[in-house]
This record gives C-alpha cells, structure tokens and sequence, in this order.
C-alpha cells in the first residue's frame, strides 16, 4: 500500500509566485520524519527541509517551510517567490521503521517566466 | 570534497554481462543505502547497511550483491544484467540506523545504467 502520496504530478507556476506542493502519508508509527528532496534535471538528489513527528513548530528553510497538519497526515512543501532555478522534481519522503525512507512519486515542478 | 561519490555515472552495457557501481561517502555515517529509480522516477530502496552489516534486503534479485568492505563504501555488484535493469542507481548514507536526524540521508549523484 502506498505510504506517501503526492497527487500532484505536475504543476506550472508563475515566477514570483509561491508554490504549494501536496504531500500526505500513512504511519502507525508514533515517532517518525519526513523530508522534502529537490531533483532538478542534473539528476542529483538535494534534501531541502525535515520536519519530526514530535517538532511543534513548522520547518523552515530559506524560502522552503513545510506545512505540517499531523492530525491531517500531511506534509506540504511551500516554496515563497517562486524561482526559474525551482523546476525540478520534488520528493516528499517519510520514515519507515528504524531503517529506511520510502518516497512518494514526486511532483515536477515547472516555473514559467 | 564531494560527501557520496558514485563512480561511474554512466554505464552502458549488454544483457548478460556483469557490471558494478562503487560507492563511497566521507561524512563518517554508520550506514548506506542504494536506491533504484525506474523510468517513472520512482525511488525504491533496494539494500542498507549499517556499519558493514546488511540491514535491508528489499525484493531484489539474486543477481544483485551488494559489498560493504568498510563503513566508508558500498558497493553494489549485478550478474547477467537485464534490459529491465535499466535505471538509475543511487547511493546514498545517513547517521546512525535509527535516528531522525534533521540531515536526512546524503544522495550520491547516481549512476545511469543503460542495458542495451
């Protein structure tokens, strides 16, 4: 069964503007992460921001915060003052266990001039 | 200095013959993974290890052997290569197994292999 979901398989924003991309996940683990990763054409994976299960407050990151719903099982990634340097691939991405990250299917992001 | 180097970054070669992707991080973690992303982009783990010992062994076919000869590399070895085995390959690593650490895991720059 899929753990992450990322419903979004693609989306075209203006420059400037900001950006929400949508993650939600399923876990009965009471303690977990999840992260956001950025894969631009190049094909390198870059991690971009974490947030913990037990973090209070919303990641923040530069212009990267992660809106993070736990009663909703949601993770969104908002990127402010969207880039042309922003396109790429986006990964949200969760704990499982103690051993590993699964991913979701990623959302390509496209910033239009 | 790059912190997960992959080596080659590219390999194309014929079904059949046997091929490996060597892989080495200098941040000090205890443990490393390698990944397969398919033409769709998805990301699967495959294996991980930690501090030299085998943790994770995902579905994965006999004709991948993964060899960690110390903390600092993994390697990762396949027989009789497939035209499905076609993809990308990435190393990555992380601290120790079993902690949240705001660092995430450290992703190598992947190989592309292209079975022909």
């Amino acid at each position: 069964a899929q753990k992450i979901t990322q419903t979004q398989p693609g989306m075209f924003v203006q420059e400037k503007e900001a950006v929400t991309l949508d993650c939600t996940y399923d876990t009965s683990d009471p303690s977990y992460g999840l992260f956001w990763y950025k894969q631009p054409s190049s094909g390198e994976m870059i991690f971009l921001i974490y947030q913990g299960s037990y973090d209070q407050q919303n990641a923040t990151e530069g212009r990267y915060s992660l809106n993070f719903q736990k009663a909703r099982k949601s993770a969104n990634l908002v990127i402010s003052a969207s880039q042309l340097g922003d396109s790429a691939m986006y990964f949200c991405a969760m704990t499982e266990g103690d051993d590993k990250i699964i991913f979701g299917k990623g959302t390509r992001l496209h910033i239009l001039p | 200095d790059t912190a997960v180097s992959q080596t080659p970054k590219y390999l194309v070669t014929q079904m059949g013959n046997d091929k490996s992707i060597k892989c080495e991080q200098n941040l000090g973690h205890d443990t490393m993974y390698w990944y397969k992303q398919d033409s769709k982009k998805f990301l699967k783990i495959m294996f991980s290890y930690n501090n030299k010992e085998l943790i994770i062994n995902e579905t994965v076919p006999n004709r991948f052997s993964p060899k960690s000869p110390d903390k600092a590399h993994l390697n990762l070895h396949i027989n009789s290569l497939e035209l499905g085995d076609s993809a990308v390959y990435f190393c990555a690593s992380s601290r120790r197994q079993g902690t949240f650490h705001p660092d995430g895991y450290t992703f190598g720059s992947g190989t592309r292999l292209t079975v022909v």
